[in-house]
């Protein structure tokens, strides 16, 4: 069935460092794709929403120059963090909107999430 | 702006109720869910309720809402410990043709034996 497919689960990284987060959507056209971050014990905080082929819209507070989107296509979204610090650590996880190959009405789907750790 | 309130942690004996609690701020919420999460796998949608209802039941599953307390729950009879996991309430408010969701921080429920 549709899945949302996120990668790495998991990344350790040096501070200042750019780590990059993907994405895929499998028998799945995602149109839109929201990205939200997690700290411990907080709530999932959406940071961004991306419709395929268009620039990401942030959310107050968020800086776009630093956390990368691109949407490029209906089956694949990248967030790169960039010269990622010790205060980026958290949990980010990914949910795309759309409609799957075999019809059935639009869904939402997650992915498994990304546990990053910057040193 | 939007809040979303849970309790972070629930422990109940296999075989009992367990209830969920939620409650929220924005009163123009059109939809509100319940995901789950198990452990090293992405939100699973279990039930949502339009704003309209107040109650809706799935199988195990019960969705109560209290518009007017802002107040959401999610009862699961007869417990199993399959169920545990951390069980997210979420509040929706459609702007154009994006969805954005607002997550409470997650109740994680203990099912033991």
């Amino acid at each position: 069935g549709a899945v949302v497919s996120q990668h790495p689960s998991r990344v350790i990284c040096k501070s200042g460092t750019s780590v990059k987060i993907e994405c895929r959507s499998l028998d799945f056209q995602a149109t839109t794709m929201f990205w939200y971050r997690q700290f411990p014990k907080q709530s999932l905080m959406l940071m961004a929403t991306s419709n395929e082929g268009s620039k990401a819209t942030y959310e107050q507070g968020v800086e776009k120059d630093k956390f990368l989107i691109n949407h490029a296509s209906l089956t694949l979204s990248t967030l790169t963090v960039t010269s990622a610090h010790p205060e980026d650590s958290s949990f980010y996880i990914c949910s795309a909107r759309g409609e799957t190959n075999r019809g059935g009405g639009e869904k939402l789907l997650f992915g498994s999430g990304t546990q990053l750790s910057v040193l | 702006g939007e809040d979303v309130e849970q309790s972070l942690f629930l422990s109940v004996r296999e075989g009992d109720s367990s209830v969920i609690n939620c409650t929220y701020t924005d009163s123009s919420s059109t939809y509100l869910y319940w995901y789950k999460q198990e452990p090293g796998a992405g939100l699973q949608l279990l039930t949502y309720i339009f704003s309209n209802m107040d109650m809706k039941q799935d199988q195990r599953l019960t969705v109560l809402l209290n518009k007017k307390d802002k107040h959401l729950s999610l009862r699961i009879a007869d417990t199993q410990t399959g169920d545990s996991a951390i069980y997210f309430c979420a509040e929706g408010s459609n702007t154009g043709t994006a969805s954005k969701l607002t997550f409470g921080t997650g109740t994680r429920l203990q099912v033991t034996l």
